[in-house]
């Protein structure tokens, strides 16, 4: 497959640690947030979204923390496992624009 | 597999010719969105239908693209007079309509890849 993001920001962590991939937003009047999965050659699959009504949401292994007030959203990933690498992407949506715009992204990669 | 699918898979075309793609939503999704997404980026919106009403176009989208969604349900990306610029991997994206009108998740494609020589 190809490559995705060949100069991106890196995360690398061993496998079974946690991993938080960290994303800074540029529009105060977003509010919607979403965090996606892009596997090489693959278009981006939905991990989970959070709206600004709150500041913490949780799935399965994963969090979304959003801190509204400095403009910040996260995403934890418990327990970390090599189907998790990949290359995550943040993306931000008001309901006055119903279109998203996606952060730079952040290639995780987990060691044995 | 999200159940959303795009034709071609891989595109290969020489600069100056015109280059139609497709996107095959899940069906009870109404809006349609394409992005673009060049190596190292994040994808970036080009435009978007919901039913089959073209709501929005990016900047991006210069007057040699055209999209259509001609009956609210597949949508085609057409690109006229290909440019080495366009080469880059065409994502189509689908969602329902968010609680009151608002966003949603959305679902991608696996993208068409085109490469222009």
């Amino acid at each position: 497959g190809e490559s995705v993001g060949l100069h991106l920001p890196t995360l690398s962590v061993q496998e079974g640690d946690n991993s938080i991939i960290n994303c800074a937003y540029s529009n105060s009047a977003s509010d919607y947030f979403i965090w996606y999965k892009q596997e090489s050659g693959k278009g981006p699959q939905f991990i989970i979204d959070i709206r600004s009504n709150m500041d913490k949401r949780q799935g399965q292994r994963v969090t979304v923390l959003l801190n509204k007030t400095v403009k910040h959203l996260s995403l934890q990933i418990a327990a970390t496992q090599p189907g998790d690498s990949a290359v995550y992407f943040c993306a931000e949506g008001s309901q006055g624009a119903q279109k998203l715009v996606f952060g730079q992204g952040t290639r995780l990669t987990i060691n044995p | 597999d999200t159940g959303v699918s795009q034709d071609p898979r891989h595109k290969i075309t020489k600069r100056g010719q015109n280059v139609t793609f497709r996107c095959d939503p899940i069906s009870e999704h109404n809006r349609l969105y394409w992005y673009r997404q060049t190596l190292g980026q994040g994808p970036e919106f080009l435009t978007y239908f919901q039913n089959e009403a073209q709501l929005e176009k990016s900047r991006l989208l210069s007057d040699r693209f055209s999209a259509e969604r001609p009956k609210g349900s597949f949508s085609t990306l057409e690109i006229q007079r290909t440019e080495q610029g366009d080469s880059a991997m065409y994502l189509c994206a689908t969602t329902p309509m968010g609680l009151a009108g608002g966003l949603a998740e959305q679902y991608f494609g696996p993208g068409t890849r085109l490469t222009v020589t």
